[in-house]
C-alpha cells in the first residue's frame, strides 16, 4: 500500500539532545513537508522540498534541520537550539507542489523533551 | 489578524442534526481552498476542495465567499462518526498552504 510513514510514534528526549525524526514516502511525490502542531493552533510549516536535494525554510524553521537525498525521504532533525521541542510532528507529500492542496499525511511522531 | 480563522467550537450536536461552520481569510489572492478533517490526535485527512461554484459530497457541502473572505462547511444529518476537527486550509499563493486552527464538532446519541 502506498504511503507516508513515520517514525517514531512517540519519541522522549531530554534537553540539550538532538533527535531525527523519520519521514518515508513511497507514493513518488516530488514535493515533502514538516509541519509542527501544537494544542490550540493550526498546523505551522517548518521545512519543505520541492525536489531532491532542495529544500525551503518554512515559517517556523529555526532549530531544525532537513535534508533531501533521496526522493522518498525527508528526515527532519529537532535540535537543540529549538526553544520548545515538545509538539507533534507531522510529514507529508504532494503530488504537484502544493498547488492542488490535497497533502498526504503520516500519522505524526509525538515529540516530548523532559 | 491571523491568515485564517476558525471558530474553535466544540460545536455540541445530535445526531442528525444539521451543523455548518465558517473560516475567514484575510489575503484576498488566495487561489484554492480546502476543508481537511482530523480526528483526535491522528493525522489531518482531505475532507473536499472548496470550488467558486460550491461542492457537494454526499452530507458535506462547501462554500466560497470571495467578497466577504469565507468558506464555509455544512454537514447535514449529522453521525456520530462526524465527531472531529475540521481544518480550514487557505493556499494563499506561491504553494503556502495555511492551516486554520480548527473547529471541533462533537455528535452526540
Amino acid at each position: 500500500d502506498g504511503g507516508i510513514t513515520q517514525s517514531p510514534k512517540y519519541l522522549f528526549r531530554k534537553e540539550g539532545q538532538n533527535v531525527t525524526l523519520s519521514c518515508e514516502q513511497n507514493l513518488n511525490h516530488d514535493a515533502m513537508y514538516w509541519y509542527r502542531q501544537d494544542p490550540g493552533q493550526g498546523l505551522r510549516l517548518i521545512y519543505y522540498s520541492q525536489i531532491v536535494n532542495d529544500f525551503q525554510k518554512g515559517d517556523i524553521a529555526e532549530g531544525y534541520s532537513v535534508s533531501r537525498e533521496k526522493k522518498e525521504s525527508f528526515p527532519l532533525t529537532v535540535t537543540s537550539a529549538q526553544k520548545n521541542p515538545t509538539a507533534f510532528y507531522l510529514c507529508a507529500s504532494s503530488q504537484a507542489g502544493g498547488r492542488t492542496g490535497e497533502l498526504f499525511f503520516g500519522e505524526g511522531s509525538r515529540l516530548t523533551v523532559l | 489578524r491571523k491568515e485564517v480563522e476558525q471558530d474553535p467550537g466544540p460545536f455540541n450536536v445530535p445526531e442528525g442534526a444539521t451543523v455548518a461552520f465558517n473560516c475567514t481569510y484575510s489575503n484576498s489572492a488566495s487561489q484554492s481552498f480546502f476543508w481537511y478533517r482530523q480526528d483526535c490526535r491522528k493525522e489531518p485527512k482531505l475532507l473536499m476542495s472548496v470550488y467558486s461554484s460550491g461542492n457537494e459530497d454526499g452530507r458535506f457541502t462547501a462554500q466560497l465567499n470571495r467578497a466577504s473572505q469565507y468558506i464555509s462547511l455544512l454537514i447535514r444529518d449529522s453521525k456520530l462518526s462526524d465527531s472531529a476537527t475540521y481544518l480550514c486550509v487557505v493556499n494563499t499563493g506561491f504553494q503556502k498552504l495555511v492551516f486554520g486552527t480548527g473547529t471541533r464538532l462533537l455528535v452526540s446519541p
